[in-house]
């Protein structure tokens, strides 16, 4: 079975200083790991994917993700927050190159202060 | 706009009564998948579809559950016999077997069961 683990409910960052975004993940194989940011009334929009290769990936809006096999984590980053990026964030894990049931996890609320 | 769409985007009933929602999928996509979200968690995978075959099911699926793909296209989501339990947001996603995998999600159905 896999399990995606946010262990933030809400992270509070100034505009303009760098966020961080924590996901740890347990999945058997190959891990396959998705970030998406829900607004609300909307439905989930993609940001980024960790398949294979480069251990960071660049995403949508500026956003990076930092894929680390030995500490099982895909934490979420952007240099300089904007107001706009206030929103919900979910890691989700999925097998079969994520053509198959994503896991998610339980969701971080990122408040952006101006 | 070609996204995935889903109907109706909010849905009240009274328990015990008969619900169907239904999802149309980004026109080239022949994989389709249902999850429910509930309020201050991840969205949960229910079932997802490869053209009209129903490939998997979650555990939470139960047998008031049913969802269907008749033609490949579209996919309807019915529950039968509606429990309070139920009220959720129920969030549709597709994606094709080739090139890209990420999981595109329509904006949901809000079901309220009084």
């Amino acid at each position: 079975a896999q399990s995606v683990a946010q262990p933030e409910d809400q992270v509070n960052v100034a505009e303009g200083n760098p966020l961080t975004v924590k996901c740890t993940y347990s999945v058997s194989g190959n891990p396959y790991l998705f970030w998406y940011v829900q607004y609300p009334n909307r439905g989930l929009q993609f940001l980024l994917k960790y398949i294979t290769g480069d251990n960071l990936v660049k995403g949508s809006y500026g956003f990076e993700a930092e894929f680390n096999k030995s500490q099982t984590s895909f934490h979420l980053k952007k240099p300089s927050a904007l107001v706009s990026d206030s929103a919900l964030y979910f890691c989700a894990a999925g097998m079969d190159t994520g053509r198959r049931a994503l896991t998610f996890g339980s969701g971080t609320r990122l408040q952006v202060q101006p | 706009d070609t996204g995935v769409s889903q109907n109706p985007r909010h849905k009240i009933t009274k328990r015990g009564q008969n619900v169907t929602f239904r999802c149309d999928p980004i026109s080239e996509h022949n994989r389709l998948y249902w999850y429910r979200q509930t309020l201050g968690q991840g969205p949960e995978f229910l079932t997802y579809f490869q053209n009209e075959a129903q490939l998997e099911k979650s555990r939470l699926l139960s047998d008031r559950f049913s969802a269907e793909r008749p033609k490949g296209s579209f996919s309807t989501l019915e529950i039968q016999r509606t429990e309070q339990g139920d009220s959720a947001m129920y969030l549709c996603a597709s994606t094709s077997n080739t090139g890209t995998n990420e999981q595109f999600f329509g904006p949901g159905t809000r079901l309220t069961v009084l």
